[in-house]
Parts: C-alpha cells; structure tokens; sequence
C-alpha cells in the first residue's frame, strides 16, 4: 500500500528565514508526486506536479525538488502569507485513477513577521 | 470562472442522522472525487466517480455512498452518523480520470 508521510509536522520560521519541507513516499511506480497549498477552512490548491528524479519546479518562493524516494518543498526569503499546510500526494499506480490521490499528513508552516 | 462548488459550507447533525454533500464541478469537467479531512490529517480518499460511473471506492464503511449526475454534479451521502464522521468533506473535479484535480472549499461537517 502507498504511503506518504512528511516532516515536520508543523514548522515555524521568521520573515526571511529560508528552509525545507519533506515528502517522503513509498509507492509501486511512481506516477508523480503532487504538492498543494491549504489555508484554513479552504480546500487544497494545486502547487506543482513532479515527474521523475531530479525534475525541479519552481513558482515565485516556492520551489520543488524530487529523488527516488522523497520530495522537497524548499521555501526562499518566506512572507507571512506563505502561511498555510503544505500537503503533497501520489496518485495509484498506473493503470487506476488519479482521482484516488494518496495525501501525506501535511506540514503546518508559520512564518511570523 | 466558478471553481468547484460545495454545499452546504457547514453542517451540524446528531448521531445516527443521514447527511447529503453536494458538489458541482467545473465547467466541462467529467470526474469528481469525494475526500475526507480530519483535523490534522491529510484528505482521504471516498469515491471517484467518472462519466456518472462509479471508477473508486476507498477504505470506508457501506454507510457512505455517492453517486453523479447526468450534469456531472454529484451528491455524498453518509447513513447512520457516528462521531467520528466529523470532518472537512472536500469535492475535488478534474477534466477526466488522469488529469490535475481541483478542489472545492469543503463542507464542515459536525456529528454531536
């Protein structure tokens, strides 16, 4: 069975003050690797998708790194509105939908001014 | 455009009532998936449907079932409320079955 488990759990970090947050996973081929955004009482928005080892994806402070087993969400200079719970996800294996999306338990980023 | 669209935003019932979850997708989108989030978890999956057929079904008891519409909305029902059941529902729709999903903003749904 999939599994996604990420760290840390909740990450408090001052304007300014870079770092990274990891996704690892253990899946049966992977099919791509999900990172999405979620603010309080809101849904998850879609951030990037990752494809193969060493893919990176970068959007304004955000950038996304892949290897064989884990993901990265490095956050550069971070602004108080990057607050949110970051989630990354897997779909299932080839052959089945990516609507059945395999989430990880989320890190709760805190960026104080 | 309207994203996905989710109603009611909040809920609360008692043990042992049914609730009906409603979603609407995206213009032009065909597939819709039910997830629920407990508070400080990730969202797990419940349902996807496709084309009005049901194409998954995840780890959760014959009390939540769901079905689509010709419209491609779709309803999640939830039979015999427990406490446990009280959690974010998120609807997500994607254009078909391998293509990025977006999400809806939830319902918040409280069992007492």
């Amino acid at each position: 069975e999939d599994q996604v488990t990420q760290s840390p759990e909740a990450l408090r970090l001052q304007e300014g003050e870079s770092s990274s947050l990891n996704c690892s996973y253990t899946v049966s081929g992977l099919r791509g690797l999900f990172w999405y955004r979620q603010d309080p009482g809101k849904g998850p928005e879609f951030l990037f998708t990752l494809y193969s080892a060493g893919e990176e994806k970068e959007k304004e402070r955000l950038k996304a790194t892949l290897t064989k087993k884990e993901s990265f969400l490095h956050i550069t200079a971070p602004k108080p509105e990057d607050s949110a719970t970051y989630l990354c996800a897997t779909p299932p294996p080839r052959g089945t939908s990516y609507g059945k999306l395999t989430f990880g338990q989320g890190t709760i980023l805190t960026v104080h001014p | 455009d309207a994203g996905v669209t989710q109603s009611p935003t909040h809920l609360i019932k008692t043990r042992g009532q049914q609730v009906t979850l409603r979603c609407s997708p995206i213009s032009g989108h065909k597939s819709v998936s039910w997830y629920q989030q407990v508070l400080g978890q990730g969202p797990q999956f419940i349902f996807q449907y496709y084309e009005k057929e049901e194409r998954g079904r995840g780890n959760f008891p014959d009390r939540f079932s769901a079905r689509q519409f010709p419209n491609y909305s779709s309803e999640l029902n939830v039979n015999a409320l427990l406490l446990g059941d009280s959690a974010l529902y998120l609807c997500a729709s994607s254009f078909d079955q391998n293509t990025q999903l977006f999400f809806g903003s939830g319902t918040q749904l409280s069992v007492l």
